[in-house]
C-alpha cells in the first residue's frame, strides 16, 4: 500500500565501501527525485528522472551514481564512502500537478 | 536564484494556541508552493499546496495557508495546535509539477502544555 518505498531506512558501514539505496513508487508518476537531508535538517536536491532519463544533475560527486531501470523504481548507488555521506537521503516521486511525495528515508551512517 | 526563507528556526506554542509559520519566497514567476511537516525519524509529508486560484488553501491536520502575492509569502496557519503537531515544518517551491522543489531550511515547532 506504501506509495513511496525506500530500502533499507539505516545503513550503516565504514569509509571506502560501495553502498546501494533502492526506491519504488506505486503511485504510476512520471519523475521520481533524489534529496539529501544534512544534519541540520537542510533538503537539498541530488537527482530527477523524468521517465527513467536523467533531468537533474546537482553539484554532486561523481562517486553518486543514480539508476533507473523503469519509472517506478530510482536506486542509488554510492562508491567509496566518505564521512560526509552521512545523512538522511529521501527519494520522492511526483507528476503534473500532484507536488511531491517522499519516502521514509534512509539514514546512512558512514564510520 | 530561486529561494525559500523559514525565518524562524524554532518557535514554541502552549498546546491549544494558534499557530502561525513564515514561509517568504523570490522566484521570478509565481512558484507552486508547498508545507510539508516531517516527524522525528519520519519522512516529509504533504500537508498542503498552492498552484493557482483561491489564495486560502485548506490542508490536512486542520492546516491551512494563504498566499500573498504582494508580499511574496505563504505563511502557514492552524487556529489551536495539539501536541501531536510538534514536528519540523518545510516551505517549498517550484516551477512546475515536475521540477525539483527548493526547500526553506526548516521551522521547529515545539508544543508545550
Amino acid at each position: 500500500d506504501t506509495a513511496v518505498s525506500q530500502t533499507p531506512k539505516y545503513l550503516v558501514t565504514q569509509m571506502g565501501n560501495d553502498k546501494s539505496i533502492k526506491c519504488e513508487q506505486n503511485l504510476g508518476h512520471d519523475t521520481m527525485y533524489w534529496y539529501k537531508q544534512d544534519s541540520k535538517k537542510f533538503l537539498k536536491i541530488m537527482f530527477s528522472y523524468n521517465n527513467k532519463e536523467l533531468i537533474i544533475n546537482e553539484t554532486v560527486p561523481n562517486r553518486f551514481s543514480p539508476k533507473s531501470p523503469d519509472k517506478a523504481h530510482l536506486n542509488l548507488h554510492i562508491n567509496s564512502l566518505e564521512l560526509g555521506d552521512s545523512a538522511v537521503y529521501f527519494c520522492a516521486s511526483s507528476q503534473t500537478g500532484t507536488g511531491e511525495f517522499f519516502g521514509p528515508g534512509t539514514r546512512l551512517t558512514v564510520l | 536564484a530561486q529561494s525559500v526563507t523559514q525565518p524562524d528556526i524554532h518557535i514554541t506554542v502552549s498546546e491549544g494556541a494558534s499557530l502561525e509559520l513564515r514561509c517568504n519566497y523570490s522566484y521570478g514567476a509565481t512558484p507552486y508552493l508547498f508545507w510539508y511537516v516531517q516527524s522525528p525519524g519520519q519522512g516529509l509529508q504533504l500537508l498542503l499546496k498552492y498552484f493557482s486560484g483561491d489564495t486560502l488553501v485548506q490542508g490536512i491536520k486542520g492546516f491551512e495557508a494563504e498566499f500573498k502575492r504582494s508580499q511574496s509569502s505563504f505563511n502557514l496557519r492552524k487556529p489551536s495546535v495539539h501536541w501531536s503537531d510538534a514536528a519540523e515544518y518545510f516551505c517549498a517551491a517550484g516551477n512546475s509539477g515536475n521540477t525539483p522543489l527548493v526547500f526553506g531550511k526548516g521551522t521547529r515547532l515545539s508544543v508545550i502544555a
